[in-house]
């Protein structure tokens, strides 16, 4: 079945430590979403890619990276300049640019600091 | 984009039709009405989408009203497993914004038995 995986589904960082959080599609989808969502909270955008080797920032892209080498692939790295991490991280992706069709989401991974 | 609201909460008797309204007042022509769901601790499940004519799929039915300021999500059977949130979201999805989701409070459904 086609869809979007994120891995882990839980994730500890400890103080200092950049993490990945992992992201694939196989829904041929050419732009992927990266969101955070806290407690009570709707969806920040982090990060987005329209295509391969192309992203632009959100709306709270501050201390976090990310890459798209393959479309399929669309990895978050959580930096250590990231001092609020705690939270639900979604990963989406829909098909073609510019377009009414609708994003669809992974299940998320949990982030937690130690 | 336009901004939505919706009713914090609902309920619904298993097996009778829920019925979820959005107002959306202030929306333009290009922009289109999306309905997401979501699950305690799972990812958001698009449910449907429409622009100006009513919208069913094997989920719900999106009946937008003609001069499009609200609409209201019909899941024609509810059942235990609709209990979720559930986000009304306006979007020019080819604006500048290439399609970014903010979700609002939503609504609270719960279905009982």
């Amino acid at each position: 079945d086609g869809g979007i995986t994120q891995s882990p589904k839980y994730l500890f960082r400890k103080e200092g430590q950049n993490v990945t959080l992992s992201c694939e599609q196989n829904l041929n989808h050419d732009a992927m979403y990266w969101y955070r969502q806290d407690p009570g909270q709707g969806l920040r955008l982090i990060y987005y890619s329209q295509i391969v080797n192309d992203f632009q920032k959100g709306d709270i892209a501050e201390g976090y990276s990310v890459s798209r080498e393959k479309k399929e692939s669309f990895p978050l790295t959580v930096t250590s300049a990231q001092k609020n991490p705690t939270a639900f991280y979604l990963c989406a992706s829909k098909s073609g640019g510019p377009s009414n069709q609708p994003q669809h989401f992974g299940d998320g991974t949990r982030l937690s600091i130690l | 984009d336009a901004k939505t609201t919706q009713p914090p909460s609902m309920d619904c008797a298993e097996g009778r039709a829920a019925n979820l309204p959005c107002n959306h007042s202030t929306i333009s022509g290009n922009e289109y009405v999306y309905w997401y769901r979501q699950i305690h601790s799972q990812g958001p499940q698009y449910i449907i989408h429409g622009l100006k004519n009513n919208e069913t799929n094997e989920m719900a039915s999106l009946i937008i009203t003609e001069d499009r300021k609200s609409s209201t999500l019909i899941l024609p059977h509810a059942t235990l497993r609709d209990t979720a949130v559930y986000y009304c979201i306006v979007l020019n999805a080819g604006g500048t914004s290439y399609g970014k989701l903010t979700f609002g409070q939503g609504t609270i459904l719960t279905v009982h038995p």
